[in-house]
């Protein structure tokens, strides 16, 4: 089974700063998918973005980017102009196309926002 | 409005009982899955279902059973056999095409009476 890492338990940014959460997954294909999920107090899960793995573009989505690197087998999420509304868990999770329909999920990381 | 619909939002458990946690969904999606949360932990999966009729266990199935009678619903029976059933629990669907995300009912939080 694929596996997901999340190395960053817990993180945290001032308000209108940029942050960086990281995730990094173990596999040995060459066609998946990325995603990356929020999930705020209310624990509704809510996409935040995704990536194809066949695409080198970062995927872009408002003040949500991603910092794919597919040789290393990274995937980072990065915020921009943060908001008290950003403050949540976010979780890595990734996709096979050789899997059926099972996703993998990372720990997740804590995102406080300092006001 | 398309979406899952999970039910109770909170459920309480006695000893010795079965109780089960509803899941619907009505985005026409074939696969289901159930994941259970403790505090502070990611999504481990429970089961998941492909199709009709079918299903698998995933990580962490003992204790718990499901049923995929229909399309639309994937309920899922926490049993006796589960001695710690406390925890928040999500439910899931998604379509074949494997660029296409999760989609996540509201939760379902179990507690011991």
């Amino acid at each position: 089974a694929q596996t997901v890492t999340q190395s960053q338990p817990e993180m945290s940014v001032q308000e209108a700063e940029t942050v960086t959460l990281s995730c990094t997954y173990d596999t040995s294909e060459s066609d998946y998918y990325l995603f990356w999920y929020k999930q705020p107090p209310s624990r509704q899960m809510i996409l935040v973005i995704r990536q194809e793995a066949y695409k080198q573009q970062n995927a872009t989505e408002n003040r949500f980017s991603v910092n794919f690197q597919k040789a290393a087998k990274s995937f980072s999420l990065k915020i921009s102009d943060s908001q008290l509304g950003d403050a949540a868990m976010y979780f890595c999770a990734y996709r096979s196309p050789n899997t059926g329909n099972q996703f993998y999920f990372g720990t997740g990381t804590s995102l406080t926002v300092i006001p | 409005d398309g979406g899952i619909t999970q039910s109770p939002k909170y459920l309480f458990r006695k000893e010795g009982q079965n109780v089960t946690l509803s899941c619907e969904q009505n985005l026409n999606h074939d696969a289901m899955y159930w994941y259970r949360q403790d505090p502070g932990q990611g999504l481990r999966l429970i089961y998941y279902s492909q199709i009709v009729n079918d299903f698998q266990k995933g990580d962490i199935a003992e204790g718990y059973s499901v049923s995929r009678e229909k399309k639309e619903s994937f309920p899922l029976t926490v049993t006796s056999a589960q001695k710690n059933p406390t925890a928040f629990y999500l439910c899931a669907s998604s379509s074949w095409g494997s660029n296409q995300p999760q989609h996540f009912g509201d939760g379902t939080r179990l507690s011991i009476l």
